[in-house]
């Protein structure tokens, strides 16, 4: 099965730059889809085909994707940026989706 | 505004079966490929069901296969999953999901709240 892993934590000051990576073997092959979910919430898709951004979210929010690693770059960290975030690939070869395992960042 | 709300959560013995529902509105259902993800408590999301807007193409997680079945009613907008032979690991919130063209989810129920305990 495809298994994509993500650091469980980040940690970041606020103003500062938050990466959070998305690690599988080829992933740069694949489209990668990032979500924020904040506790109690639903999921919210944030980024889209590696680097695209739904209306209504922050330019602060990219997304790169290569190789063997997808990151979600969040710069100008604030406080309501703290949140668990999950990356999601639609991997052809078992016709499943995939999701990675989240990262829970926090802002100090 | 698109709307997603899902419906038939509740309390099931093990080996029990349910059946959620997910009525939606706001835009044209049967152009759109729907999904159900789950979350258990404390735990990430995990797929667990898919089908085509036509609904002749379904897939299914290795871990609901044979025992849950996804379907849809494109007269009324709305998107089902049969529940059967419930385990305590299917314990967990369901999402109703739509799926955009880029295979990402961008709009999402409130979850519907699965429990399973004798």
């Amino acid at each position: 099965s495809y298994v994509l892993t993500q650091p469980p934590s980040v940690s970041v000051a606020p103003g500062q730059t938050a990466k959070i990576t998305c690690g599988a073997s080829n992933i740069g092959s694949n489209s990668v889809h990032w979500y924020q979910q904040t506790p109690g919430q639903a999921p919210v898709l944030v980024i889209y085909y590696d680097s695209e951004r739904p209306s209504g979210i922050p330019e602060r929010f990219s997304g790169s994707n290569s190789g063997n690693t997808a990151t979600l770059t969040i710069t100008r960290v604030e406080a309501g940026d703290e949140a668990d975030y999950y990356c999601q690939v639609w991997h052809g070869s078992s016709d499943h989706v995939v999701f990675g395992g989240g990262t829970k960042l926090t802002v100090l | 505004q698109v709307q997603l709300v899902e419906s038939g959560g509740g309390l099931v013995r093990p080996g029990g079966s349910l059946r959620l529902s997910c009525e939606t509105s706001g835009f044209i259902f049967s152009d759109y490929h729907m999904s159900w993800i789950r979350q258990a408590p404390g735990m990430g999301l995990e797929w667990v069901s898919s089908i085509k807007s036509s609904g002749t193409t379904v897939y299914y997680a290795d871990s609901v296969k044979g025992r849950f079945t996804i379907s849809r009613d494109n007269a009324k907008s709305s998107l089902y999953l049969q529940m059967n032979s419930l385990r305590h690991e299917d314990r967990a919130v369901y999402y109703c999901v739509r799926a955009a063209g880029s295979g990402s989810y961008d709009y999402w129920g409130q979850g519907a709240l699965v429990t399973v305990s004798s």
